[in-house]
């Protein structure tokens, strides 16, 4: 079954660093999205992706914060100047055309900002 | 501001028990997903509901959507060791673009 992949599994970084985080999105999908996941806390959206745009961001998601799709298969979330409250799991998600499709998340990529 | 609550957010139960996972949203949505997560795991989604009165089921899982009384169940029929993870439900903003997720109920199912 066709699954998202997000590398690298676990980031460590100094605050004030910038980092990348990367995932592929099932092949045939249209819709990108990104959330994270602070240690035992909900699942909290951060922005969707759609047509080489952004369709809707969260507050979380401030100027700090920037996705892009580079080339035909990759979706990143970059984040500036990282702060030591960035720390969480980061979730990426796809999902595909069509009315009310699920959306399917990679496996995450753990930040953690010393 | 959509805000989806979930209760309880702990539950503990014994194999082959019954019991239900309530999730309440506040705003207007036909749209509801409840996923799995194992801990350290990613989101598995478990049902997709998207009118009143949708009922699906898989094995010993049951969820249900009330549009109107803005209310969706998971219910757990005998349960298993094997369903203890947590789950969460989660709204759609009718437009697709994202997902608010209840807080997670917890579930430890003890043999």
């Amino acid at each position: 079954e066709p699954e998202v992949t997000q590398t690298p599994s676990h980031q460590v970084t100094q605050m004030g660093q910038e980092v990348i985080l990367r995932c592929v999105p099932i092949s045939n999908h249209l819709y990108f999205y990104w959330y994270r996941q602070i240690l035992g806390q909900k699942v909290e959206f951060l922005v969707s992706f759609y047509n080489n745009e952004i369709s809707e961001k969260s507050e979380i998601f401030d100027d700090q914060f920037s996705v892009e799709r580079p080339d035909g298969s990759n979706f990143t979330l970059k984040i500036r100047s990282t702060k030591l409250e960035d720390s969480a799991m980061y979730f990426c998600a796809s999902s595909g055309q069509g009315a009310y499709q699920p959306q399917h998340f990679g496996d995450g990529t753990r930040l953690s900002i010393l | 501001e959509l805000k989806v609550e979930q209760n309880p957010l702990f539950l503990s139960m014994q194999e082959g028990k019954n019991y239900t996972i309530y999730c309440n949203y506040s705003t207007t949505s036909d749209r509801l997903y409840w996923y799995r997560q194992d801990p350290g795991k990613s989101l598995e989604s478990l049902f997709v509901l998207l009118s009143n009165g949708a009922v699906k089921q898989e094995g010993r899982l049951m969820a249900s959507l009330d549009t109107k009384a803005r209310l969706s169940t998971l219910h757990i029929t005998a349960a298993v060791h094997d369903l203890s993870a947590t789950y969460f439900c989660a709204v759609d903003d009718n437009a697709g673009n994202m997902l608010t997720f209840g807080g997670g109920t917890r579930l430890m199912v003890k043999p």
